[in-house]
C-alpha cells in the first residue's frame, strides 16, 4: 500500500540551528516526492520536488531509495521557516498525491 | 499565475443541512481535487475529477458527493451535514498527464457544523 509517514507532529528548533524534517514512504513503483508548505494564513503551496534537485529558501531534500526516505533539510533555521510542512508522494497512474500527516515546524528565537 | 478560488472562507451550518462548497480555477487544469484538512490527520482526499462530468472517490468519500459540470468548477456537496464534517476543506487543481504535476491549492473553507 502507498503510504507517507512523517513521524514528528511538532518540531521546535532554535533560530540558526539545522533543521531536518523526516519523511518516509512506501510505494512499489518509482517514487516521485514533494514537500508542500503552509505558512500561517496562507494557502498550501509546493516547496520543492525531488526530480528538480533544487534548493528553495535554503531547503533541500534528497531521495534515498534504500531507506525509502525524503527528508527535508536546512542548515540554518530562520524564523520565517515556521510553518506546517507536508511530505507528498505522487501516484502517476492516478494523477493523485498522497500526503503525510504533516509536521509543524516552530523556530524559536 | 494560477488562481484557485473557493466560494467561502468561513461557513457555519446546522446538522442536517445541505451544504455546497464551490471551487473555481482559471488555468484550464483538467484535474481537480477536494481534501479535508484536520490537525493530526493531515490532508485526506475526498473526491477528485479528471475531466468534466467525471469523478473518482478518494479515501474518505462517505457523506460527500461532487459535481463537475464545467471544466473550471468543482463542487463539493454535503447532502446532510453532520458535526463530524466540521473541518477545513481545501480544493486543488493540476494539469493532467504531465509528469511531476504540481497541485495548486485554494485558500480553504473552514466549515463548522453545529
Amino acid at each position: 500500500a502507498q503510504r507517507v509517514t512523517q513521524p514528528e507532529k511538532l518540531l521546535s528548533v532554535f533560530k540558526g540551528a539545522p533543521v531536518e524534517l523526516k519523511c518516509n514512504y512506501s510505494y512499489s513503483g518509482s517514487p516521485e516526492l514533494f514537500w508542500y508548505v503552509q505558512y500561517s494564513r496562507q494557502r498550501l503551496q509546493l516547496l520543492l520536488r525531488h526530480i528538480s534537485r533544487e534548493s528553495i529558501k535554503g531547503f533541500t531534500a534528497d531521495l534515498n531509495k534504500g531507506e525509502t526516505s525524503f527528508h527535508l533539510k536546512k542548515p540554518f533555521a530562520q524564523e520565517e521557516d515556521s510553518a506546517m510542512y507536508y511530505c507528498a508522494l505522487a501516484i502517476y497512474r492516478d494523477d493523485k498525491i498522497i500526503f503525510g500527516k504533516g509536521t509543524r515546524l516552530h523556530i524559536l528565537p | 499565475d494560477v488562481k484557485v478560488t473557493q466560494s467561502s472562507r468561513y461557513l457555519v451550518k446546522r446538522t442536517g443541512e445541505k451544504v455546497f462548497l464551490e471551487c473555481v480555477q482559471d488555468m484550464d487544469h483538467e484535474n481537480m481535487f477536494w481534501y479535508r484538512q484536520d490537525p493530526g490527520l493531515g490532508l485526506r482526499l475526498i473526491y477528485f475529477s479528471y475531466d468534466v462530468k467525471m469523478k473518482e472517490k478518494g479515501d474518505i468519500p462517505e457523506g460527500y458527493s461532487v459535481s463537475r459540470e464545467k471544466k473550471e468548477r468543482f463542487s463539493l456537496i454535503l447532502e446532510s451535514a453532520s458535526t463530524n464534517q466540521t473541518s477545513m476543506y481545501l480544493c486543488a487543481s493540476s494539469l493532467r498527464g504531465i509528469t511531476y504535476n504540481e497541485q495548486f491549492f485554494g485558500p480553504g473553507t473552514r466549515l463548522t457544523v453545529l
